[in-house]
């Protein structure tokens, strides 16, 4: 069964950094782009961008280029999402998704719930 | 890209048919065959529901279904069933691994 399993939620204070992570199993990881969606309190999806877990090749949507960095350890089959420095518009739940034939995302992670407040 | 364009929120009854339209441009939608749709439960992932405009993953019943003219497409969920009700989001490809989402669609089960 494939699975993605995101790390848990984080409270973080404006102008911290963090990495947040999305682990797959039950199949090969590396076949599969990975992506980032991003979700606001009582918002909508927002495509993030994907990053191919085989090579670290990375497409951002123009929206989050320069704002997060995506990254992938194919070794343990994790890819991660970071910022290096949070803002409070940042308060969000951030899933990943794993890219099928057809740019769908089959598959997703529970999410993660970031929540940026001084 | 500009996030495709929803109704903010549908409703239909029992048994009914709704259908849900997913409007883009020609650089998204009308360019490709490559739209899908999610439906979200509060609190809980997206789930995909059709893929390649038409296509059902394995285990989403057939009363979901979903077609495409030009730059619009939709989502029909026939004999509505009370489990139906939750947020319905469109996505279409726009190239270069892109995707865009639709804004949702709130179907509320009357």
């Amino acid at each position: 069964e494939v699975q993605l399993v995101q790390s848990g939620a984080e409270v973080k204070k404006p102008g911290e950094s963090l990495k947040i992570s999305c682990k797959g199993s039950g199949d090969t990881f590396t076949n599969y782009w990975i992506g980032w969606v991003r979700q606001m309190p009582g918002k909508g999806l927002e495509w993030m961008g994907i990053i191919s877990p085989a090579d670290s090749d990375i497409r951002y949507s123009p929206s989050f280029q320069g704002q997060v960095t995506f990254s992938a350890d194919k070794s343990i089959s994790t890819a991660y999402l970071q910022w290096s420095s949070l803002k409070a518009s940042d308060t969000a739940m951030y899933y990943c998704a794993r890219l099928g034939d057809g740019y769908n995302y089959g598959y997703w992670g529970q999410g993660t719930l970031v929540t940026v407040s001084s | 890209q500009s996030a495709l364009t929803q109704p903010r929120s549908v409703s239909g009854s029992p048994g009914q048919s709704v259908t849900i339209s997913c409007t883009g441009t020609s650089s998204d939608v009308g360019a490709y065959n490559y739209v899908s749709w999610y439906q979200q439960h509060p609190g809980k992932a997206p789930k995909l529901m059709i893929y390649d405009v038409t296509k059902r993953p394995s285990g989403v019943p057939d009363r979901f279904s979903g077609s495409k003219s030009g730059n619009t497409a939709s989502l029909t969920i026939s004999g509505l069933q009370a489990e139906d009700e939750a947020d319905y989001y469109c996505c279409s490809y726009a190239g270069s691994y892109i995707v865009v989402f639709g804004g949702g669609t709130k179907l509320t089960v009357l």
